[in-house]
């Protein structure tokens, strides 16, 4: 079965530094990994995507992620936060060799980013 | 262009009571999913329709049931509510191996 684990409940940073939220993942065969961002009372807005090619990815508003085959992770990354980058952000994982081709989701990590 | 539109936004229920909740896209997608989310846990796939006819049971389908009426509208039917059911759900779509998929703005659920 696959999983996703964000093992970070929220992650602090000063405006103008950079930002890591982690995501590691198990899947059986190969991994289409996202990240997608929630702001307050809306719903989950797709950011980046990696299926295959470049490890390192980059999405929308700056944002980039890097996939490590071998750690099994997908950890999103900024180098420089925002207040307005302030939210929910979830790891996801599809495992394009089962049927059905679900899409798991980690716990969610929030981002607080302080002026 | 709508996206991925749900009604209605919130809803109360007493334990028992049953209701629908209605999802649409505008965007010609095949695929269509029903999700709900608690604190801590992310998302949850409760069904899925992978194209207009047919639906699938996700990791958490137990009393609920859905209907794909046509490949734009995809509903969630709790028959009998119970407060464990109190959650916000989400509908999303997606086409056809674009592998990501768009959300609608959720439903509030609370069942008392």
């Amino acid at each position: 079965a696959q999983s996703v684990a964000q093992p970070e409940d929220q992650v602090n940073v000063a405006e103008g530094n950079p930002l890591t939220v982690k995501c590691t993942y198990s899947v059986s065969g190969n991994p289409y990994l996202f990240w997608y961002v929630q702001y307050p009372n809306r719903g989950l807005q797709f950011l980046l995507k990696y299926i295959t090619g470049d490890n390192l990815v980059k999405g929308s508003y700056g944002f980039e992620a890097e996939f490590n085959k071998s750690q099994t992770s997908f950890h999103l990354k900024k180098p420089s936060a925002l207040v307005s980058d302030s939210a929910l952000y979830f790891c996801a994982v599809r495992d394009m060799k089962n049927a059905g081709n679900m899409l798991t989701f980690g716990g969610g990590t929030r981002l607080m980013v302080k002026p | 262009n709508a996206g991925v539109t749900q009604t209605p936004k919130f809803q109360v229920l007493k334990t028992g009571q049953s209701m629908t909740l209605q999802c649409a896209q505008d965007m010609n997608h095949n695929s269509m999913y029903w999700y709900r989310q608690d604190p801590g846990m992310g998302l949850r796939l409760i069904y899925y329709s992978a194209s207009e006819g047919t639906t699938d049971k996700g990791e958490v389908p137990n009393g609920y049931n859905v209907s794909r009426l046509n490949k734009r509208e995809f509903s969630l039917r709790l028959e009998s509510a119970a407060p464990s059911q109190t959650s916000v759900y989400f509908c999303a779509s997606s086409p056809v191996g674009f592998g990501w998929e768009f959300f609608g703005p959720g439903t509030r659920l609370t069942v008392l």
